[in-house]
């Protein structure tokens, strides 16, 4: 079955840089891949996704990039601000004999300090 | 237009005894999926429900069960209670577009509590 890597597990920024989390998977029949923000308490949030059909997305200061051929992708979230501070998940599926099914990464805990 | 709501938002019970969690999905949404999150396992899936029949099942044992009803609410059920079932259980609604399952959205979970 599907399994997806993260990295980091945590991420300490100061407030106004970049951050970056990268995820890898292993099947390549995945094509759909999004992220989620979960602060203390709230279940995730859709913060972006990307399918394979498309390299890079972006959403304001957030965006994601693919590479199918290495099967990884990347958050990126560019002048940071203390309320990105979160867990953030990648999770990964494939539309055939998958349904409903999201393959989680193990989370980066992000810290974005003043 | 409404999240997908879960009741209740907690509860504590003891081993041995069963349990049954609910969630709305989001008006129009037809595909509710049950996650349970621990700071062990991760976002492990527990399975999904369409049209009020199970598509997919993840790696749990019997004891955890779903269905879904006509109005695509659902309900799962944890029998003979673990402390290892203490966790976060999260479902999440999307809509099906031409067999193919959009973005999931999710709920605020239920924390059960096993003693």
């Amino acid at each position: 079955g599907e399994n997806v890597e993260q990295h980091p597990s945590t991420l300490s920024v100061q407030e106004g840089d970049s951050a970056v989390i990268k995820c890898t998977y292993s099947d390549s029949a995945s094509n759909y891949f999004p992220w989620y923000k979960q602060e203390l308490g709230k279940g995730p949030q859709l913060i972006i996704d990307i399918r394979s059909n498309v390299g890079e997305k972006k959403d304001q200061r957030i965006a994601v990039t693919l590479n199918k051929t290495a099967k990884h992708f990347s958050l990126h979230i560019t002048e940071t601000q203390p309320e990105d501070s979160a867990v953030y998940f990648c999770a990964a599926s494939r539309d055939s004999d998958s349904w409903g099914k999201l393959q989680f990464g193990a989370g980066t805990q992000v810290v974005v300090t003043p | 237009k409404a999240g997908v709501t879960q009741t209740p938002r907690y509860l504590i019970k003891t081993r041995g005894q069963q349990v049954t969690l609910s969630c709305s999905p989001i008006s129009g949404h037809r595909s509710v999926s049950w996650y349970q999150q621990t700071p062990g396992q991760g976002l492990q899936f527990l399975f999904e429900y369409f049209s009020e029949t199970q598509r997919n099942k993840g790696n749990f044992p019997g004891r955890f069960s779903g269905r879904q009803f006509s109005n695509s609410r659902s309900e799962m059920n944890v029998s003979t209670l673990e402390l290892g079932d203490s966790a976060l259980y999260l479902c999440a609604s999307s809509l099906v577009l031409a067999g193919v399952t959009d973005t999931q959205y999710f709920g605020p979970g239920t924390r059960l509590t096993v003693l």
